[in-house]
């Protein structure tokens, strides 16, 4: 069954430091999401990308982050100078069509930890 | 405000028995909701979706029912098994083009 790959599983930075947390979304998928969790907290929305370009963002995602399509099967999440509160598990979810009427598909997670 | 709440307190059930998960919401009209499985250290996994025009949904051995005027969604899970034990999260559509998650219900389903 198809699924949604994301690279690396767990990453560890200094506050300050630029990461860039990688995601192959399904192949036949037309929209792209990221979300984070907090630990011990609730999934957070905070982007969604659709043609190349942002169709709606959280308020959290705010000018640190930026998401990007390089090629035709890779989705990246820029987080530019990461703060201790960026610490938190990032998801990346696909779907066939525009949400909320279709199922998403979720990535296993990359776990980032700011010092 | 805006709220989906979900029950914070564990569910702990026996094996056999059928769990059943609360998601409440106030000043929302979803169109749509959805029910995902989460394990510890996992990506939120899809179980079910139903719209606001359907009273009730079902897959193998979980039904969803969606009642927008008491502004409710019931999960059950019927004949449950310690395999069943996880985090079951309710999302929304709140009029945008992605998900807000309820805080989830952890589920202990005792051998």
């Amino acid at each position: 069954e198809p699924e949604v790959t994301q690279t690396p599983s767990h990453q560890v930075t200094q506050m300050g430091q630029e990461v860039i947390l990688r995601c192959v979304p399904i192949s036949n998928h037309l929209y792209f999401y990221w979300y984070r969790q907090i630990l011990g907290q609730k999934v957070e929305f905070l982007v969604s990308f659709y043609n190349n370009e942002i169709s709606e963002k959280s308020e959290i995602f705010d000018d640190q982050f930026s998401v990007e399509r390089p090629d035709g099967s890779n989705f990246t999440l820029k987080i530019r100078s990461t703060k201790l509160e960026d610490s938190a598990m990032y998801f990346c979810a696909s779907s066939e069509s525009p949400m909320p009427r279709e199922t998403q598909y979720f990535g296993p997670g990359t776990r980032l930890l700011v010092l | 405000s805006q709220k989906i709440e979900q029950n914070s307190e564990a569910l702990n059930i026996q094996e056999g028995k059928t769990a059943t998960l609360t998601c409440n919401y106030t000043n929302y009209s979803p169109a749509y909701l959805q029910w995902y499985r989460q394990d510890p250290g996992r990506g939120p996994v899809f179980l079910l979706l139903i719209r606001e025009n359907e009273k009730e949904k079902r897959k193998e051995r979980l039904k969803v029912t969606f009642d927008t005027t008491l502004k409710q969604s019931l999960f059950h899970i019927t004949a449950s098994q310690p395999a069943d034990s996880a985090t079951y999260l309710c999302a929304l559509d709140t009029g945008r083009r992605a998900l807000t998650f309820g805080s989830g219900t952890r589920l202990q389903v005792q051998p």
